[in-house]
C-alpha cells in the first residue's frame, strides 16, 4: 500500500489559511470517511485533530477544518498561528480492511 | 486520565526479534482497538497493524505481515507488538495508538538495530 500523497511543505503568515491536500484512490479515500489529520510537533508524539474528514475530537480548535472531495481529502487551518507550525500527516481506511498514512506535510508560519 | 505507557527502548542485533508492550489505564480496554504505528528517523509515519482487544483479531499492513505479531493480555491490560527478523531499516520509534480514530497514543519506543 502506498503512501498517499501529501505536499511536501505548505506556509503562511500568521493569520492566513492553509489547506493541504491529501490524495488517495477509490479504494481508500475516495471509499471511505474514515480519514483522520494528526499534527506532531517535533519530537512529539501525533496528536488528532480531525476525524471522520469533518470532526473534532474534544479540545480542538475549530481553526481546523476538513473535506473531502472524490479520491482527495483536505485540511484547512484558518487564523494561522505560530502554533501551528509542525508536521501534519492523514490517515484514511482502505478497502483491505488496513490503514495507510499520508506522505507528510511540514508547516511553516512565515 | 486515559493513557498508554510503552515499554523502553531497545537495542537489537540484525535477524534478532523485539517485542514491545503498550499497558493501557483509564478506559475499558476491551472496547477499543489498538494500533501500532512506527516512524523512522526524519521518516513519515508508517501503519503496521491493528488488533482488536476484545477477541483477538488482527490486521497488518502487507509489507509486515511476515514478521509482525500483535497480541493482548487482557488481564493485564496491555498489547503487544512483536517484530521478528530485525534489519537496520527497521530502526524507528514504534507507537501504540487507541481505537480506531487513533484518538490517544503512547509515548513511543525506540528500536535501534545495529550490528
Amino acid at each position: 500500500q502506498s503512501a498517499l500523497t501529501q505536499p511536501a511543505s505548505v506556509s503562511g503568515s500568521p493569520g492566513q489559511s492553509i489547506t493541504i491536500s491529501c490524495t488517495g484512490t477509490s479504494s481508500d479515500v475516495g471509499r471511505y470517511d474514515y480519514l483522520s489529520w494528526f499534527q506532531q510537533h517535533p519530537g512529539k508524539t501525533p496528536k488528532l485533530i480531525i476525524f471522520d474528514v469533518t470532526k473534532w475530537p474534544s479540545g480542538i480548535s475549530n481553526r481546523f477544518s476538513g473535506s473531502k472531495s472524490g479520491n482527495t481529502a483536505s485540511l484547512t487551518i484558518s487564523g494561522l498561528q505560530a502554533e501551528d507550525e509542525a508536521d501534519y500527516y492523514c490517515c484514511s481506511y482502505t478497502s483491505t480492511g488496513t490503514y495507510v498514512f499520508g506522505s507528510g506535510t511540514k508547516v511553516t508560519v512565515l | 486520565q486515559v493513557q498508554l505507557v510503552q515499554s523502553g527502548a531497545e537495542v537489537k542485533k540484525p535477524g534478532a526479534s523485539v517485542k514491545i508492550s503498550c499497558k493501557a489505564s483509564g478506559y475499558t480496554f476491551t472496547s477499543y482497538l489498538i494500533h501500532w504505528v512506527r516512524q523512522a528517523p526524519g521518516q513519515r509515519l508508517e501503519w503496521m497493524g491493528w488488533i482488536n482487544v476484545a477477541n483477538g483479531d488482527t490486521k497488518s499492513s502487507q509489507k509486515f505481515q511476515d514478521r509482525v505479531t500483535l497480541t493482548r493480555d487482557t488481564s493485564a491490560r496491555t498489547a503487544y507488538m512483536d517484530l521478528s527478523s530485525l534489519r537496520s531499516d527497521d530502526t524507528a520509534v514504534y507507537s501504540c495508538a487507541r481505537s480506531a480514530y487513533m484518538d490517544v497514543w503512547g509515548e513511543g519506543t525506540t528500536v535501534i538495530v545495529s550490528s
